[in-house]
């Protein structure tokens, strides 16, 4: 059965303390690492598919990594806006991806 | 651009009513997907369609029925509601089942069941 944890649960930054995201996949025949962040009310908003791993992908302050077992969310400079739940998703031989609980960020001014 | 549109926003039932959530894309998707999203749960898929004409359960798909209606509309079905499936459901489409298609995700419906 394929499983994506995210770490931590919830992380607190002041603006512009920079950190990351984890996410932790055992997913058979990986075809895709996905990231989507998630604001309150409203549903997930796609950021990233990563394929191989030492893929990068950046997107403003932004940086997905991937490697055989883990993805990482970087989040460079944050500021107050960047706060959303960030989601991991990992497909594989099914095509379904399998999301994980999520990462709440709030970032504080 | 709509993208994917969800009706309706908010509803309550007693327990043991049906209702239908409706869900439509107007980016030519070729797939649509069901999901519910609950508290420490994260998102757990219902059902999909890979393709018009064609449907699939998923992980939690007791007490829900679907139909594609057409390539654009995909719906949900509870014939007879239970406090359990008080969620937030979303709708989601993709180009394609396959690998590396991020999903368009709708503003979701939050579903009460009393």
């Amino acid at each position: 059965e394929d499983q994506v944890t995210q770490s931590p649960e919830a992380l607190r930054l002041q603006e512009g303390e920079s950190s990351s995201l984890n996410c932790s996949y055992t997913v058979s025949g990986l075809r895709g690492l996905f990231w989507y962040r998630q604001d309150p009310g409203k549903g997930p908003e796609f950021l990233f598919t990563l394929y191989s791993a030492g893929e990068e992908k950046e997107k403003e302050r932004l940086k997905a990594t991937l490697t055989k077992k883990e993805s990482f969310l970087h989040i460079t400079a944050p500021k107050p806006e960047d706060s959303a739940t960030y989601l991991c998703a990992g497909s594989g031989g099914s095509y379904i991806p399998t999301f994980g609980r999520g990462t709440s960020l709030i970032v504080h001014p | 651009n709509a993208g994917v549109t969800q009706t309706p926003k908010f509803q309550v039932l007693k327990t043991g009513q049906s209702m239908t959530l409706q869900c439509a894309q107007d980016m030519n998707h070729n797939s649509m997907y069901w999901y519910r999203q609950d508290p420490g749960m994260g998102l757990r898929l219902i059902y999909y369609s890979a393709s018009e004409g064609t449907t699939d359960k998923g992980e939690v798909p007791n007490g829900y029925n679907v139909s594609r209606l057409n390539k654009r509309e995909f719906s949900l079905r509870l014939e007879s509601a239970a406090p359990s499936q008080t969620s937030v459901y979303f709708c989601a489409s993709s180009e394609d089942r396959g690998e590396g298609y991020g999903y368009t995700f709708g503003s979701g419906t939050r579903l009460t069941v009393v």
